[in-house]
């Protein structure tokens, strides 16, 4: 299953942009690339997800490297509600389960 | 139900009791999985059914875990003669189809404290 690897945390101020930095170096060809985020107290939410183009939803915005090795979460404008920890996964194995790493810990700052 | 249901929210055993926790996911959902989340840890995959059928169960701890989805539909967790390293949450996750297409969509899981 390829890996991926998250800063431990990152900071925000309320109504600024947000950029989660992701590295996925040994990406299959086939392997989407999913984003979750966690917040306090309840199950994991997915976020948005892609394969080699951009992607844009109404929670935030998805930047995937031309190599595919890399990929960037934009959140346009943070807000208190977007403090959660975030997850970068890339569903594996036969059955594409969602193995979960550790995650980047969001706080944002009034 | 609109999501990802799962019962009970809140469950304490005493070290050594069973324990059944249900999810029941979206409906038309083909592909369930259930996870387990211990305190400040992201969530540990536990299994997967595909329709009735359980194709992954690389993850369950010991032989004291057992999931089925007999109709494949509803699924029940139960670990048996629980101790208190099984104190996390559980949370059950469904999906249309395979993942790497489709998102998964979680339920608010099951806090299981052992005691």
């Amino acid at each position: 299953d390829a890996k991926t690897t998250q800063p431990n945390s990152m900071e925000s101020n309320e109504e600024e942009p947000v950029h989660l930095p992701c590295n996925h170096s040994t990406i299959s060809g086939t392997d989407y690339i999913h984003w979750y985020r966690q917040l306090p107290s309840q199950g994991p939410e997915y976020v948005i997800h892609g394969l080699t183009s951009n992607v844009n939803n109404r929670m935030a915005s998805l930047a995937i490297a031309e190599d595919r090795k890399s990929s960037t979460l934009i959140l346009h404008r943070a807000t208190l509600r977007d403090a959660a920890v975030y997850y970068c996964i890339l569903p594996g194995g036969a059955t594409n389960k969602l193995i979960f790493g550790t995650g980047t810990l969001l706080a944002v700052q009034p | 139900g609109a999501g990802v249901s799962q019962s009970p929210r809140y469950k304490v055993a005493k070290r050594g009791q069973d324990v059944a926790l249900r999810c029941d996911p979206i409906s038309g959902h083909v592909s369930l999985f259930w996870y387990q989340q211990a305190l400040g840890q992201g969530p540990e995959f536990l299994t997967y059914f595909q329709n009735e059928a359980q194709l992954d169960k690389s993850g369950l701890p010991s032989d004291r875990f057992f999931a089925e989805r007999p109709e494949g539909s509803v699924s029940t967790l139960k670990i048996q003669r629980t101790q208190q390293e099984d104190s996390a949450v559980y949370l059950c996750a469904s999906s249309l189809t395979g993942l790497g297409r489709t998102e998964a969509f979680f339920g608010q899981g099951t806090r299981l404290t052992v005691v």
